[in-house]
């Protein structure tokens, strides 16, 4: 049974560029969720899809927005970036309304 | 929104020693999980424990929900023990979404 999947697993981009980072969740989870994590920190709740709509979202600017596609799977795009937005990024499946998230490896992106 | 803290932020052992790592919040939750974060940042759950005791190896945990705290034990540490531990809480109301405390790092030394 496979768990998250994250893809890639590591990416450069410049300033000003756009990213995609895409999730698989956990065979039999419908509901998918980002997290940032800045080095040293816990990650940050950024934005939660299910049925393919937004449901819940973090404080964090429009440039980040998503997607969630019929098989669940999700995407994690981010526009116009900064530096600040070199992070870890987390994916984590979970079952809508019951309990226990399962993460992914998590995409390091480096902004230069 | 809800506060979670975690303490000690740090902690050295010698092999073999015994440890408690401490998450309390700030609000009633409906799930609470104990994190492990391996030096290349996967986040491996350890326990999915909103109230009780759990137990697992080395490991076990204890979530007292009325009091508001979450306490992870670690017995006879080894070296792979070492990163970061984290608790994460979702709030009993509302949508569901984890957050995190800022973690406990450990480094068990040989």
């Amino acid at each position: 049974d496979a768990g998250v999947t994250q893809s890639p697993t590591h990416l450069i981009k410049t300033r000003g560029q756009q990213v995609t980072l895409r999730c698989s969740p956990k065979s039999g989870h419908d509901t998918v969720s980002w997290y940032q994590q800045a080095l040293g920190q816990g990650p940050q709740f950024i934005f939660q899809y299910y049925e393919e709509e937004e449901r819940q979202r973090g404080n964090f600017p429009d440039r980040f927005s998503g997607h969630q596609f019929p098989n669940y799977s999700s995407e994690l795009n981010v526009n116009a970036l900064l530096l600040g937005d070199s992070a870890l990024y987390l994916c984590a499946s979970s079952r809508v309304d019951f309990g226990g998230y399962t993460f992914g490896s998590g995409t390091r992106l480096t902004v230069v | 929104g809800i506060q979670v803290e975690q303490s000690p932020p740090d902690l050295i052992l010698q092999e073999g020693a015994n440890s408690t790592l401490r998450c309390n919040f700030s609000d009633s939750v409906n799930n609470l999980q104990w994190f492990h974060q391996n030096p290349w940042g996967q986040l491996i759950n350890l326990f999915y424990i909103p109230s009780g005791t759990k137990q697992n190896g080395r490991l076990s945990a204890t979530t007292v929900a009325t009091e508001r705290y979450s306490l992870l034990y670690i017995s006879s540490s080894q070296t792979t023990d070492s990163g970061v531990y984290f608790c994460a809480v979702e709030l009993e109301s509302g949508y569901s979404t984890l957050t995190f405390g800022k973690g406990t790092m450990l480094l068990v030394s040989p």
